[in-house]
């Protein structure tokens, strides 16, 4: 099964830094990559999927690159809003059915 | 969209639990449903899902054995039953569903999750 490695674990940052996070796959999974955030005691909520595709309302200051078994997910100025964790998920389509996983997220704060 | 799920459940070591997931809004039967589970203060784990219509689940290999997904399609309705459950499976569950149709990819909409505590 794929594994998905991402990095830091935590990192803490000020308002209008650049942030940036990344995801390694243990093996090519092309663009199937999607970036999550999730505030303490919520629901994960998508931001990019296809490794570089912003969701419909995600604010442009979240980006995504990358692919084959490297991912980026960017925020270009931290907000305060932004804080939370922050997992990447891999959905490689074949061979079918694959397993979907998650990397061990990192979390966000604010310095 | 919206994905209610049912209420929290406190269960005893070597029981099982059942997880209901009602889905509003779209067609039920074409789109998939996975179940992801989170331990406190940890990640998210992907157990499983289906495609109601064509209704072979497709589970990690973690829980193969141990957690049943199932559909029904005359209540819009998914479910995750979990058996011999430990302390470890102490967890919030979610269910969730993706944009695309006839496939399992990434996950567009999120039930609120369920609390299942596992303590003798």
């Amino acid at each position: 099964d794929i594994q998905m490695t991402q990095s830091p674990s935590s990192l803490s940052a000020s308002v209008g830094d650049r942030v940036t996070i990344t995801c390694q796959a243990s093996q090519d999974i092309r663009k199937f990559l999607s970036w999550y955030q999730q505030k303490p005691g919520k629901a994960p909520n998508l931001l990019i999927y296809d490794a570089s595709n912003l969701k419909t309302g995600v604010p442009s200051r979240f980006s995504g690159s990358g692919s084959g078994t490297e991912f980026t997910l960017t925020i270009s100025s931290l907000q305060p809003e932004d804080i939370g964790t922050y997992y990447c998920q891999q959905y490689d389509k074949v061979p079918s059915p694959r397993e979907r996983t998650f990397g061990g997220g990192t979390k966000v704060e604010m310095k | 969209v919206q994905l209610v799920q049912s209420g929290a459940e406190v269960k005893k070591p070597g029981s099982s639990v059942k997880v209901a997931c009602k889905v509003s809004g779209g067609v039920f039967n074409s789109y998939g449903i996975s179940w992801v589970r989170q331990a406190p203060g940890q990640g998210l784990e992907w157990m499983g899902g289906i495609i109601p219509v064509f209704g072979t689940p497709n589970y990690a290999q973690k829980f193969r054995g141990r957690v049943t997904i199932t559909a029904d399609e005359s209540t819009a309705t998914a479910y995750m039953e979990m058996s011999s459950l430990t302390s470890e499976d102490t967890a919030v569950y979610f269910c969730a569903r993706g944009g695309q149709l006839l496939q399992i990819l990434h996950f567009d909409f999120w039930g609120q999750g369920t609390l299942v505590i596992v303590s003798s």
